[in-house]
């Protein structure tokens, strides 16, 4: 593929709803990552896919959050009962050898 | 936890002057990245430095990694207005596999 590609690119819900954001990698990167970021803040390390297996969990914010992956490409971050705190843009990225990460486009979560 | 410093955190100029952001850690770091993010856009990898003392050079950009690997810098020399954007520092934590960003430095420029 081009690059790494997320869906949606915008996604609005009301609080307390759940959520899930998509993430396409780049064909044959194995490495998989998901990051946030807060409107004019840093990026955020959320979970890190090796495989379909995720040896590194410690990022995630709390136990709402979750994250899959499957058949070695696509992942879904999963977000119940959201809280306005969550509104962040969600980016994902991929790497073949653990050096450059390819960042998509992220989608722009906002609760209401 | 490990914690990338980074400074300043906006810098605003004149096109054609000179621009400098900073990375610092209390501990020493394995490698330092570099990436640039465009207004509404998403990171981009510029560079990775790993050996002390290194310092690449991408154009009006350069790189430097401390003798100590406890700090970095980036330097674009006469800036022009496609340099606007946030530059991150970040560190992979060997093992972990994840990028620890540093705040960002928001560049701004006046043409």
């Amino acid at each position: 593929g081009a690059g790494v590609s997320q869906s949606p690119s915008n996604k609005v819900t009301e609080k307390g709803k759940d959520v899930e954001l998509r993430c396409d990698p780049i064909s044959g990167h194995t490495a998989l990552y998901w990051y946030r970021q807060s409107l004019g803040q840093g990026l955020e390390f959320l979970i890190y896919f090796q495989g379909n297996s995720a040896p590194d969990k410690s990022g995630l914010p709390s136990d709402r959050f979750s994250a899959e992956r499957t058949g070695g490409s696509v992942s879904t971050l999963t977000i119940q009962r959201t809280q306005q705190e969550d509104s962040a843009v969600y980016l994902c990225a991929s790497s073949w050898r653990g050096v450059e990460q390819f960042f998509g486009p992220g989608t722009r979560l906002t609760v209401l | 936890g490990q914690q990338v410093m980074q400074i300043p955190q906006y810098q605003h100029v004149q096109e054609g002057e000179d621009f400098t952001t900073y990375c610092n850690s209390s501990t020493t770091l394995s490698n330092i990245q570099w990436y640039k993010q465009r207004p509404g856009g998403h990171p981009v990898f510029l560079i990775q430095l790993v050996k002390s003392g290194e310092v690449k050079k991408q154009k009006r950009l350069t790189f430097q990694f401390g003798e100590a690997k406890k700090n970095s810098s980036l330097h674009i020399t006469a800036t022009q207005t496609t340099d606007v954007g946030t530059y991150f520092c970040a560190e992979i934590i060997q093992g972990a596999q994840k990028l620890v960003f540093g705040q960002g430095t928001r560049l701004t420029i006046n043409p």
